[in-house]
């Protein structure tokens, strides 16, 4: 089955400068990969997502880049500010009616 | 249009008794997915439903089950509670439709076993 890495587990920027993060997955049937952003004590949200026809999308600071024949993809932040600290998840899902499958997180610490 | 709502949003059990936690999707929504979040564990995944039937299932023991109504609503249940269960349990809805579609979450139930 399908199996998602995320690195790195933390990460700690200085605000306004960028921070990346990124996910390896498995299964080259995957198609469909989401981002969630988690803050402490609520649920996970929904920030950026992209599909496999498609290799950047971007979203005022947010951006999500794929890379098919390597089976890799990134998050990357521009700009950021203290409320971006948050718990950040990938996810890769394959085909039709399959179920997501997570990374573990990495946990964004933005300093001012 | 109202959220994913789970209910209820804290529990305490003790070890050997069962729990029963509820998740209403959004409107319109037919896919309900069950995760198990601890700390440092991530998001595992538990099963998800579709139109009342299990379409996946994750690696947890058959002590935890699963089941969705006629108006998706979905409900969960752990029998034989022990102390590693203690966790959140979010469930997440998404729309059925010709591709895969984002999941929303729930704020979780909070279960904690004594």
């Amino acid at each position: 089955g399908e199996n998602v890495e995320q690195h790195p587990s933390t990460l700690s920027v200085q605000e306004g400068d960028s921070a990346v993060i990124k996910c390896t997955y498995s299964d080259s049937a995957s198609n469909y990969f989401p981002w969630y952003k988690q803050e402490l004590g609520k649920r996970p949200q929904l920030i950026i997502d992209i599909r496999s026809n498609v290799g950047e999308k971007k979203d005022q600071r947010i951006a999500v880049t794929l890379n098919k024949t390597a089976k890799h993809f990134s998050l990357h932040i521009t700009e950021t500010q203290p409320e971006d600290s948050a718990v950040y998840f990938c996810a890769a899902v394959g085909n039709y009616g399959q179920n997501f499958v997570f990374g573990p997180g990495t946990r964004l610490s933005v300093l001012p | 249009k109202a959220g994913v709502t789970q209910t209820p949003r804290y529990l305490i059990k003790t070890r050997g008794q069962q729990v029963t936690l509820s998740c209403s999707p959004i409107s319109g929504h037919r896919s309900v997915s069950w995760y198990q979040q601890t700390p440092g564990q991530g998001l595992q995944f538990l099963f998800e439903y579709f139109s009342e039937t299990q379409r996946n299932k994750g690696n947890f023991p058959g002590r935890f089950s699963g089941r969705q109504f006629s108006n998706s609503r979905s409900e969960m249940n752990v029998s034989t509670l022990e102390l590693g269960d203690s966790a959140l349990y979010l469930c997440a809805s998404s729309l059925e439709g010709t591709d895969n579609q984002p999941q929303h979450f729930g704020d979780g139930t909070r279960l904690s076993i004594l």
